[in-house]
């Protein structure tokens, strides 16, 4: 039974320029969520995408968006990157109609020069 | 802002001893969660609870959804070194609203002395 998968491991990019992230879902989830999480803290919720719609959204600007596909994998893209974006990018997938428990990705440490 | 408060922020215990640590918050939450995070990995779910009052173990690992709904609690008995990690606890947003959007309090890390 495959967990969440997540690509790529590791990014580096420059300020200004654009990323996008992907994910996978555990076997049988069809909601996936995004979460940010800078060094030395929790992660922050960017976003959650079911039935490939944005469902809810935490405090992040409009350059963070997402899209979900039809076998429930999903992107997440940031434009403008910022030095303040580096952080490691989490991926977590859940059964919408499930408990709340979500299983989390190993994530994507992006830098930003 | 909705926060949950983890304490205390790190620990360097001996190896064998037992841990606890506790998450609170200001507001009622309807399920709580533990998970673990090592170094550069994402976090893992250790144990679930959805009842206040609810003990339930994993293991080593035992965890209690506090009575008045706004704590939990992780106890970690007889430690070994592969326990050293970051412990979060989360609860969905809005307390006792069934959202997706989970927050995490800032973590417990977790030193172990062999």
């Amino acid at each position: 039974d495959a967990g969440v998968t997540q690509s790529p491991t590791h990014l580096i990019k420059t300020r200004g320029q654009q990323v996008t992230l992907r994910c996978s879902p555990k076997s049988g989830h069809d909601t996936v969520s995004w979460y940010q999480q800078a060094l030395g803290q929790g992660p922050q919720f960017i976003f959650q995408y079911y039935e490939e719609e944005e469902r809810q959204r935490g405090n992040f600007p409009d350059r963070f968006s997402g899209h979900q596909f039809p076998n429930y994998s999903s992107e997440l893209n940031v434009n403008a990157l910022l030095l303040g974006d580096s952080a490691l990018y989490l991926c977590a997938s859940s059964l919408r109609d499930g408990n709340r428990e979500q299983f989390f990705g190993p994530g994507t440490r992006l830098t930003v020069l | 802002g909705q926060q949950l408060n983890q304490s205390p922020q790190s620990m360097f215990i001996q190896e064998g001893e037992d841990v606890s640590m506790n998450c609170t918050s200001s507001s009622i939450f309807n399920t709580w969660l533990w998970y673990k995070q090592d170094p550069g990995e994402g976090p893992v779910l250790l144990i679930a609870l959805y009842k206040a009052g609810e003990l339930t173990s994993n293991g080593r690992l035992t965890a209690q959804f506090g009575i008045t709904r706004k704590d939990s609690f992780l106890n970690i008995s007889a430690s070994i070194p592969s326990d050293v990690g970051i412990y979060f606890c989360a609860g969905p947003w809005g307390g006792s609203s069934n959202t997706g959007k989970l927050i995490f309090g800032q973590g417990t890390t977790l030193q172990v002395k062999p």
